[in-house]
Parts: structure tokens; C-alpha cells; sequence
């Protein structure tokens, strides 16, 4: 029973194209999150969602857009890949009003080419 | 903004040996937490460490909260071959933010048997 789970693992795809990666949680945890991890291991906090709504959104391009249709799930489509964009995506989860510590999905390897 | 720091970035370590990594922020910290990372998996939680002074032991593994609550340092006994992978500390952002971590560019360790 994997605890954070995201869709697709590995994805390489052409630059200009747009491509989700999902995230669901089975923890029953409120918050969510997307990290992304760049080729020098950095990890940076892009996106979090309290309940199905927005509180951290960093400064990323808005070609990034999250969605969280509950609060089990939260999606990231990114429209008009980079090269840049290639990444590490980690979807992650916590309970925040326990200030419960983040639990991480596997990742969703992104290659740009 | 706040900066949290990790040093060395790369440790290589003979089996047997010890070693430590030390993690400093430019802003005192609330709390802070340890992830480890194994090559080509997630971060994991290790630790989180709230109270100045504190030190928590985890089998070889000893987590210390400094004083100020601006520093940490993570020292391994012993070093196993399992302890490969990266190992990460991060603080909150702010005060009510324990998601949104800022995470330290993290220490890599190799280990030759």
C-alpha cells in the first residue's frame, strides 16, 4: 500500500508539449505538495494545497498549473514544456494542523528533450 | 531570504569510519527535520528536531539542534554500506509553515567497502 503515489514514474517527452503528472494520497493527510528536485539533487517547494486550496504557489511560470479535485489528489500540468523543465517532480503529503512531517512520493522523472 | 546550508556536499567515507555533516540556516529555526535520500528514490523522513540543545539518537545515526536553533549536525558511527544516499536537513520556511520546507543542498555519501 504505497502511501503517496504518483503517475507517471518516467516521462520524456518533446519540448512545446503540455503533460500532467498525478499525485494521490491514501494518508488522509490535508495538505499537499509538489517539490521539484533539479539535476544537482535541490530540492525547492513549488505548489501546496490545504484542503483543495492554493496556500504556497513559489514563484514558478504559470505554464505550471496544479489542481486538487480533493484532498487526496493534487495534479500538476505544465503546458509548453522546456528543456529546462527536465526535473524531478516529488509529489508529497502531510497533515498540517498536526505539523506532521512531509511524507514524499516516489517522484515522477521528467525528461525534456 | 532564509538560507539553509549543508557541508561538505560530498563525503566519501571507508566502512567502519565516522563522519558528520553539518547543516546551518541564516535564521533561527523552529524546528528542523532530516531526510535521507537512497540514489534514485525519494527523501525519507529521519528526524525532526525541536528544542535547542537537543540530540536524538537513531541506532548509529546521532541528530543535534544547536543552541541558537541555527544549526544542525548529523554524525554516523560506523559507516555501513546501507548508509549510502544523500542526506538532506530542512527548516520551515516561517513559523507556521512546517510543510514548506527550505531544504539544504544535501550532503552525498559514498561508502567503499
Amino acid at each position: 500500500d504505497t502511501a503517496v503515489s504518483q503517475t507517471p514514474k518516467y516521462l520524456v517527452t518533446q519540448m512545446g508539449n503540455d503533460k500532467s503528472i498525478k499525485c494521490e494520497q491514501n494518508l488522509g493527510h490535508d495538505t499537499m505538495y509538489w517539490y521539484k528536485q533539479d539535476s544537482k539533487k535541490f530540492l525547492k517547494i513549488m505548489f501546496s494545497y490545504n484542503n483543495k486550496e492554493l496556500i504556497i504557489n513559489e514563484t514558478v511560470p504559470n505554464r505550471f498549473s496544479p489542481k486538487s479535485p480533493d484532498k487526496a489528489h493534487l495534479n500538476l500540468h505544465i503546458n509548453s514544456l522546456e528543456l529546462g523543465d527536465s526535473a524531478v517532480y516529488f509529489c508529497a503529503s502531510n497533515d498540517r494542523g498536526r505539523r506532521d512531517t512531509i511524507y514524499f512520493g516516489e517522484g515522477s522523472w521528467l525528461t525534456v528533450v | 531570504g532564509q538560507q539553509v546550508m549543508q557541508i561538505p556536499q560530498y563525503q566519501h567515507v571507508q566502512e567502519g569510519e565516522d563522519f558528520t555533516t553539518y547543516c546551518n540556516s541564516s535564521t533561527t529555526l523552529s524546528n528542523i527535520q532530516w531526510y535521507k535520500q537512497r540514489p534514485g528514490g525519494h527523501p525519507v523522513f529521519l528526524i525532526q528536531l525541536v528544542k535547542s540543545g537537543e540530540v536524538k539518537k537513531q541506532k548509529r545515526l546521532t541528530f543535534q539542534f544547536g543552541e541558537a536553533k541555527k544549526n544542525s549536525s548529523l554524525h554516523i558511527t560506523a559507516t555501513q554500506t546501507t548508509d549510502v544516499g544523500t542526506y538532506f536537513c530542512a527548516g520551515p520556511m516561517t513559523t507556521d509553515s512546517w510543510g514548506k520546507l527550505q531544504f539544504g543542498a544535501g550532503t552525498q555519501v559514498v561508502v567503499t567497502p
